[in-house]
């Protein structure tokens, strides 16, 4: 199985503050990399497939980006709904999946 | 597109558990299925997908417990679980991928039903 490390597990920041969340896989899943974006008692929500690309109607303040198997999330400009659990997954090879997590906290 | 899960929220321990994926505002065809879980405060785990034409893979930690399906003339997936321990406790969600292959990610979700394993 790849395995997905996330770090860190949590961060506290404030409103306005821009944020990265890092997703490292155990192996090369080319650009076959999600990140979601997962509210208290909610299903998570797509927004960035393909290492980089926008899930549509997500806004810009959310971008991803690869360097090898390292993945980064980018939240500019934090909002408080923005605070929130961030998973990343791959679906590069079976079984697919997902990183440990990441909850944003507002500080 | 609207993903809605169904099905007994207890079961008991030994027995199965079945959900159904009912899809609406769009067809199941050409499109790749997922069900995926996640225990009270825990992360996420992939079960298993299906595609329309009944390509089946299974995550090897649960493939001697699990069957899905996929029903076009109703519009649904299907998940069973046999053999269910409070360990399968979660809330259990459908997906939709963004392609008709699952190298593609999971672009809508259901709303997620919690399922107890308890006697």
């Amino acid at each position: 199985d790849i395995q997905m490390t996330q770090s860190p597990s949590s961060l506290s920041a404030s409103v306005g503050d821009t944020v990265t969340i890092t997703c490292r896989a155990s192996q090369d899943i080319s650009d076959y990399l999600a990140w979601f974006q997962q509210k208290p008692g909610k299903a998570p929500e797509s927004l960035i497939y393909a290492a980089s690309s926008l899930q549509s109607g997500v806004p810009s303040k959310f971008s991803g980006s690869r360097s090898g198997t390292d993945f980064t999330l980018t939240i500019s400009s934090l909002q408080p709904e923005d605070f929130a659990t961030y998973y990343c997954q791959q679906y590069n090879s079976y079984p697919l999946t997902f990183g440990g997590g990441t909850k944003v906290e507002i500080k | 597109v609207q993903l809605q899960e169904s099905g007994p929220g207890l079961v008991k321990p030994s027995e199965t558990l079945s959900l159904t994926c009912s899809v609406s505002g769009g067809s199941i065809s050409n499109y790749y299925w997922s069900w995926i879980r996640q225990p009270p405060g825990k992360g996420l785990e992939w079960i298993g997908g299906v595609s329309y034409s009944g390509i089946i893979n299974y995550n090897p930690s649960l493939e001697s417990r699990v069957t899905m399906s996929v029903d076009t003339s109703k519009n649904q997936i299907s998940l069973k679980l046999t053999s269910v321990t409070p360990a399968d406790t979660a809330v259990y969600y459908c997906a939709r991928h963004r392609l008709v292959t699952s190298w593609s990610h999971f672009e809508y979700w259901g709303q997620g039903t919690l399922v107890t394993a308890s006697s």
